[in-house]
């Protein structure tokens, strides 16, 4: 089936750093996207969605961002710190029928005092 | 204020045995889901429900069945737990509609020796 992949593995900043990680869908028909924090030991967290009417979205430090011509997501933290440090997952969805979420394999974000 | 919770934190289990491992969640959502987590290969979908006593496959069912009773409880079996089960489960849950991102619980290291 059809995947959400990630361009990098593992990201490494300094404390204060803006942090961006990528995230390629492959399913055009996707309308609905979501990143997650997993910390050490824990279980995946909600950070920020968007659906496909949209192109951005803020949070609190948290920007997503889509471009559906290209199937490409990006997660922007400001002023990264160090309990940024966690693995980010980036997740698509077709929102009909019973579709489940298709998660990337993830990105290590390392923030360095 | 924890939403979903899985029984055990850590499980050990012997070759052969069956294996059960529970998860509840208080947020009345329709979904829930099994999934798995390795290192590199990220979360797959064992099994999912989307009402009392309905499931439906996921990407890996093999070796795994579940059962669901009642709306809040969800269980995952594993009939006769081998080696290659050694993984961590992550158990969630998510409203009826699409477009609502999961509730995970924190997981289940499951270790068969």
């Amino acid at each position: 089936g059809e995947s959400v992949g990630l361009h990098l593995p593992t990201l490494s900043v300094q404390e204060g750093d803006n942090s961006i990680i990528n995230c390629a869908y492959s399913n055009s028909a996707s309308d609905y996207f979501i990143w997650y924090k997993q910390e050490s030991g824990k279980g995946p967290q909600f950070i920020i969605d968007i659906r496909s009417n949209m192109d951005k979205r803020q949070g609190q430090r948290v920007t997503v961002l889509l471009n559906k011509t290209v199937k490409h997501l990006s997660l922007q933290i400001a002023a990264t710190q160090p309990g940024d440090s966690a693995v980010y997952f980036c997740a698509d969805l077709m929102n009909s029928g019973y579709s489940t979420l298709t998660f990337g394999k993830g990105t290590m974000l390392l923030v360095s005092p | 204020d924890v939403k979903v919770t899985q029984s055990s934190r850590y499980l050990v289990k012997r070759t052969g045995e069956k294996v059960f491992l529970e998860c509840v969640q208080d947020m009345d959502h329709e979904n829930m889901f099994w999934y798995r987590q390795d290192p590199g290969l990220g979360l797959r979908l064992i099994y999912f429900s989307y009402d009392v006593k309905m499931k439906e496959k996921g990407d890996i069912p093999e070796g795994y069945s579940v059962s669901r009773e009642k709306k809040e409880r969800f269980s995952l079996i594993l009939e006769s737990a081998s080696t290659n089960q050694t993984s961590m489960y992550l158990c969630a849950s998510s409203r009826r509609t699409g477009g609502y991102g999961y509730t995970f619980g924190s997981g289940t290291r499951l270790t068969v020796v």
